[in-house]
This record gives structure tokens, sequence and C-alpha cells, in this order.
């Protein structure tokens, strides 16, 4: 079956340590993001990309970095640089062109130790 | 601009009917609609384009007011599955530089 796989599930960070959460898809898609949802709020946009080694910042990229160096990975680094990095992170992914839906991955829960 | 969902929340008994608005001040090519369960991925309820299309999925369909760039989400004859928090994406250009614009979610609670 065609899906998202996000890894791992539930994440523990240390204080000034860079976790790296995996997104992996089969879908064939090109377009892939990141998103970020704190308790009670929306999805909020950290990265995207369209194409393999390019990728745009969202509304909220300080102290994150992403890579695409393959069309099926997208992996979010959460650096010690992002101070408050607790929330639930959604992979997504989607076809190009307007009018398309994004598929989500089951998400990581990032925690601080 | 981020687009704004009403109400932001709403408990129904079972078998009861609801609307729930997202409302953008520019103009939308899409909206997109999902339903999020708590601690789950959201999921892919429908779009509609610009054009004012309704659509349908089982009992829940939309409809898109390009005049008012605003769409409505309505859920009929609810049932507990129905139970979530339901969210609006919207689009303002076509074409490959797109990203979705979510509004804040609305809560949806169905009792028995």
């Amino acid at each position: 079956d065609g899906g998202i796989t996000q890894s791992p599930k539930y994440l523990f960070r240390k204080e000034g340590q860079n976790v790296t959460l995996s997104c992996e898809q089969n879908l064939n898609h090109d377009a892939m993001y990141w998103y970020r949802q704190d308790p009670g709020q929306g999805l909020r946009l950290i990265y995207y990309s369209q194409i393999v080694n390019d990728f745009q910042k969202g509304d909220i990229a300080e102290g994150y970095s992403v890579s695409r160096e393959k069309k099926e990975s997208f992996p979010l680094t959460v650096t010690s640089a992002q101070k408050n990095p607790t929330a639930f992170y959604l992979c997504a992914s989607s076809m190009l062109g307007g009018g398309q839906p994004q598929h989500f991955g089951d998400g990581t829960r990032l925690s601080i130790l | 601009q981020q687009p704004v969902q009403s109400p932001q929340a709403v408990i129904l008994r079972e078998g009861e009917d609801a609307v729930i608005n997202c409302s953008s001040s520019k103009a939308l090519y899409s909206v997109h609609w999902y339903r999020q369960k708590h601690g789950e991925a959201p999921v892919f309820l429908m779009i509609l384009l610009k054009g004012g299309e309704q659509k349908g999925h089982e009992k829940i369909s939309a409809s898109f007011n390009e005049k008012k760039q605003q769409s409505s989400l309505y859920l009929t004859a609810s049932q507990l599955s129905y139970s979530g928090t339901y969210f609006c994406g919207t689009e303002n250009n076509a074409g490959n530089n797109r990203k979705l614009i979510w509004g804040l979610g609305t809560s949806l609670a169905v009792n028995p």
C-alpha cells in the first residue's frame, strides 16, 4: 500500500542536542511538507520541497533544517537553536499543481528531556 | 493570511446537523477540508475549487462561495465517528508554488 511513513513515533531530546525526524513516501509525489502542531493549534509550515535538492522555508523555519536528496525522503532536523521544540510534527506529500490533496504521515511527537 | 474558521467548537447529539465555515480575506483558488482525531494525522475529506463547486462525501458535503471567499462544510445526521477537529486549508493561487494556509480548526464532539 502506498503511503507516508514517519519515524520515530515518539522522540525525546536533550538540551543542546540535534534530532532528526524521518519521513518517507512511496506515493511518487513531487511535493513534500513539514508541519508543526501545538496543542489546540492549527498546522504551521516549517519547510516544503517541490523537487529533489530544492526546498523553501515556511512560516517557522528558524531552528530547523531539511534535506531532499531523494524524491521519497524529506528528513527534518530539529537543531539546538530551536528553544521550544516540544510539539507534534507532521510530514505530508502531494502531487504538484493546484488543488492537490496533501497526504499525511502518522506524526512524530517530540518532547524535551 | 490565515483563514478564519467558525464556530471554534460544536457539541452535537448523534443524528444532529452542523455547519462549519472557513472564510478568507484573500481571493481563493481552492479550499481543502480535513478531519483530525486526537493524536492522529489529519485525514483528507474533500477539495473545493473556485467556481462555486459543491461536493459530497457520504453525509458530509461542502460548498465554495467565490463571491464571499468562504467555504462551508455540512455534516448531516452526525455519527459518533464524526467527532474530531476539522481544519480548512486555503490555497490562494494555482500553479506549482502552492502552500496551504490552515485555519485554527473547529472542534466537533458528537455524543450519543
